[in-house]
């Protein structure tokens, strides 16, 4: 089975900051990777896949990068609407989620 | 507009059986592997299982092997989780998700998600 890891596991920011969060699987994935993002009491959104395509409706303010084994998702200029928790995905064997990264603003 | 409807969650006893389904509308079902994920109260995500466009392929993570079957009626559009010898720890909220791209056996993760029906297995 692949495993994923995520850090942080949380993090706090403020308005307009630049956010990374980093993604690791167990064995190589290539770009298997999505990066969804998930707000209270809501169903989970998808915003990158293929690790660094962004999907239709979001925005540029969010980009993924990565291949193989390391992955990073970035928010360019955090907004006050981006409060949620971060998962990312590998697809390559089966489905596995990251543990999640929560994101506050400071 | 894509729409998926979750139903049939509720309680149920340890050991008991329950049937989730998930209404799709507004693509074309059958051109769409489908799946289920769920996540424990507080918990992260967890995928449970996949199922290919025509059915004739279907993935279980290993915590539901055995015990759950997913299944789908393409002439109702509808996709199915069929719960058995349920315990504690299948307690969570279960999504339906429609594939991102057509045509994949397996799926590359989702573009769309229904709402969410709750499971709670407890005495």
């Amino acid at each position: 089975d692949i495993q994923m890891t995520q850090s942080p596991s949380s993090l706090s920011a403020s308005v307009g900051d630049r956010v990374t969060i980093t993604c690791q699987a167990s064995q190589d994935i290539s770009n298997y990777l999505n990066w969804y993002q998930q707000k209270p009491g809501k169903a989970p959104k998808l915003l990158i896949y293929d690790a660094s395509n962004l999907e239709t409706g979001v925005p540029s303010r969010f980009s993924g990068s990565g291949s193989g084994t390391d992955f990073t998702f970035t928010i360019s200029s955090l907004q006050p609407e981006d409060i949620a928790t971060y998962y990312c995905q590998q697809y390559d064997n089966l489905f596995t989620f990251g543990p999640g990264t929560k994101v506050d603003i400071k | 507009e894509v729409q998926l409807l979750e139903s049939g969650g509720g309680l149920v006893q340890p050991g008991g059986s329950l049937r989730l389904s998930c209404a799709a509308s507004g693509f074309t079902f059958s051109s769409y592997a489908m799946s289920w994920v769920r996540q424990a109260p507080g918990k992260g995500l967890e995928w449970v299982s996949a199922i290919s466009g025509s059915g004739g392929s279907t993935y279980y993570a290993d915590s539901v092997k055995g015990r759950f079957t997913i299944s789908r009626d393409n002439s109702k559009n509808t996709l199915y989780l069929q719960m058995n010898s349920l315990r504690a720890e299948d307690t969570a909220v279960y999504y339906c998700a429609k594939d991102h791209n057509p045509w994949r056996v397996q799926g590359v993760g989702y573009d769309y998600w229904g709402q969410g029906t709750l499971v709670t297995v407890s005495s």
